[in-house]
């Protein structure tokens, strides 16, 4: 157990939806991260947090958007659904900062379908 | 940009007999090197890392890399391969972000298949 988790573990959806992924990192990590993996593109990085403020963007789609809250929670809002945004959407956490090495821990993911 | 590549989708080894999976990078400066394993229906959990020093990290469930510096390379091996070691296997660079802040760009992994 890493200790991040994700909600909803399963989610399906029509296509023109709009689904909102729930994280809440690890105890003490002011990082989150979500990425998407498919099939076909793999792993991609998507946005990253930082105690509430945007600190990098990824591969994101302007239909999808995120947000960290003061509790640090983070939440992916993904809209007008496609087709291809089918797909297993993780969430991963860090404490970043001076002394960090890097390494993310991972939640076990929420698997979007769209239909 | 850093980049990794794992040249091989699929990696399948007997029981018993010694695995690689194999990672090159390319980054500017010193590479900070990860691998994670992916479950069946699991999130990706760490295996281990090479920031600097000792070019053979060791890490979880017996598994080491070899870090190669000329051949910018940074394998991943057992000695001896078990079933329950099938899975998915990432390499991973980590990229600096700004502002203090790093994110991990992967490879398209390769599946480990161990065969009984």
């Amino acid at each position: 157990d890493s200790g991040v988790t994700q909600t909803p573990k399963h989610l399906i959806t029509a296509t023109g939806q709009r689904v909102t992924l729930r994280c809440s990192p690890r105890s003490g990590d002011l990082s989150v991260y979500w990425y998407q993996q498919s099939l076909d593109q793999g792993l991609q990085f998507l946005i990253q947090y930082y105690n509430g403020e945007e600190r990098a963007k990824g591969n994101i789609l302007e239909r999808f958007s995120a947000q960290q809250f003061p509790d640090l929670h983070s939440e992916l809002n993904l809209s007008s659904l496609e087709l291809g945004d089918s797909a297993l959407y993780f969430c991963a956490s860090s404490p970043t900062g001076a002394g960090s090495t890097g390494e993310l821990f991972f939640g076990e993911g929420s698997r979007l379908t769209v239909l | 940009a850093q980049s990794v590549a794992q040249p091989e989708d699929q990696v399948n080894v007997a029981e018993g007999n010694p695995l690689t999976v194999k990672c090159t990078y390319s980054v500017s400066g010193n590479p900070y090197l990860f691998w994670y394993v992916q479950y069946p229906n699991r999130g990706l959990q760490f295996l281990l890392k090479y920031i600097t020093g000792d070019n053979l990290v060791k890490g979880s469930y017996g598994f080491e890399a070899e870090f190669n510096k000329s051949q910018t390379s940074f394998h991943l091996k057992k000695p001896s391969a078990l079933v329950s070691d099938s899975a998915l296997y990432f390499c991973a660079v980590r990229e600096y972000s700004g502002a203090g802040s790093y994110q991990l760009t992967f490879g398209k992994g390769t599946k480990l298949s161990v065969i009984p």
